[in-house]
C-alpha cells in the first residue's frame, strides 16, 4: 500500500525557517517525481514544487521561487522542503504528492495526510 | 498562468440525483485536465485523468468529459460518501492550477 507521511510542520514566526519531510512507503521511491501542494486556511489546492525521480529537474511556483528548496534522498525514501524567508502567506497544510511517473507533473496520484505550517508572530 | 474557474462553488443535492459540476480554463488545455476528490481530514484522492479516463477502482458514477477550454464532471447517482470538495487541475504547462473547488453537500 503506498502511504505518504509528512512531518515537520509548526508555528513559526515571519521570517523564519522550517522544514518539512515526507517519508514514502509501499512503492519504489526512486521511480518517481514527487511535488509538494499546499491548501491555505480556507482556500484551494495550490501547486508548490516538483522534484523528478534523479532530482535533475526541479521547478518552483512563483510564490515560493528564491525562498524554498525541494530536495530528496532516495536512499532514505524520503522528500524534504526546506523553506526559509516565512512569509503569513504561506500559512497552509502542506502535501506531499506523487506523480505515476519518474519524470512528469502532470498529475498526482497519491497524497500524504498534510502537515500544518503556520506563520504567526 | 492558466485560470481554472469551478462552478459552482457549493451545491446540495438529495440522494440519488444526478450532481454536475462544470471546470472552465482561460486558454485551451486540450484534455490536459484531471479531478480529485477532497474529503475533511482525508488526503485528496485522483477520480479522472485527461478529462474523462476513470482511475483504477474509483466508482462509475463518476465521469468527466470535455476538451479545450470546458469541461464538466458528473456524480450519476449522488451518495452519502460522495460528500467532499471537488477539484479539476489542468497539466497544460506548469504551472499546474487548480479550480476552487466545489463543495458537495447532501440536501
Amino acid at each position: 500500500e503506498v502511504q505518504l507521511v509528512e512531518s515537520g510542520g509548526g508555528l513559526v514566526q515571519p521570517g523564519g525557517s522550517l522544514r518539512l519531510s515526507c517519508t514514502a512507503s509501499g512503492f519504489t521511491f526512486s521511480s518517481h517525481s514527487m511535488n509538494w501542494v499546499r491548501q491555505a486556511p480556507g482556500k484551494g489546492l495550490e501547486w508548490v514544487s516538483y522534484i523528478s525521480s534523479s532530482s535533475s529537474t526541479i521547478y518552483y511556483a512563483d510564490s515560493v521561487k528564491g525562498r524554498f528548496t525541494i530536495s530528496r534522498d532516495n536512499a532514505k525514501n524520503s522528500l524534504y522542503m526546506q523553506m526559509n524567508s516565512l512569509r503569513a502567506e504561506d500559512t497552509a497544510v502542506y502535501y506531499c504528492a506523487r506523480t505515476p511517473y519518474a519524470s512528469s507533473w502532470s498529475v498526482f496520484d497519491y497524497w500524504g495526510q498534510g502537515t500544518l505550517v503556520t506563520v504567526s508572530s | 498562468d492558466i485560470q481554472m474557474t469551478q462552478s459552482p462553488s457549493s451545491l446540495s443535492a438529495s440522494v440519488g440525483d444526478r450532481v454536475t459540476i462544470t471546470c472552465q480554463a482561460s486558454r485551451d488545455i486540450s484534455n490536459f485536465l484531471n479531478w480529485y476528490q477532497h474529503k475533511p481530514g482525508k488526503p485528496p484522492k485522483l477520480l479522472i485523468t485527461d478529462a474523462s479516463n476513470l482511475e483504477t477502482g474509483v466508482s462509475s458514477r463518476f465521469s468527466g468529459s470535455g476538451s479545450g477550454t470546458d469541461f464538466t464532471f458528473t456524480i450519476s447517482s449522488l451518495q452519502p460518501e460522495d460528500i467532499a470538495t471537488y477539484y479539476c487541475q489542468h497539466y497544460e504547462y506548469l504551472p499546474p492550477t487548480f479550480g476552487g473547488g466545489t463543495k458537495v453537500d447532501i440536501k
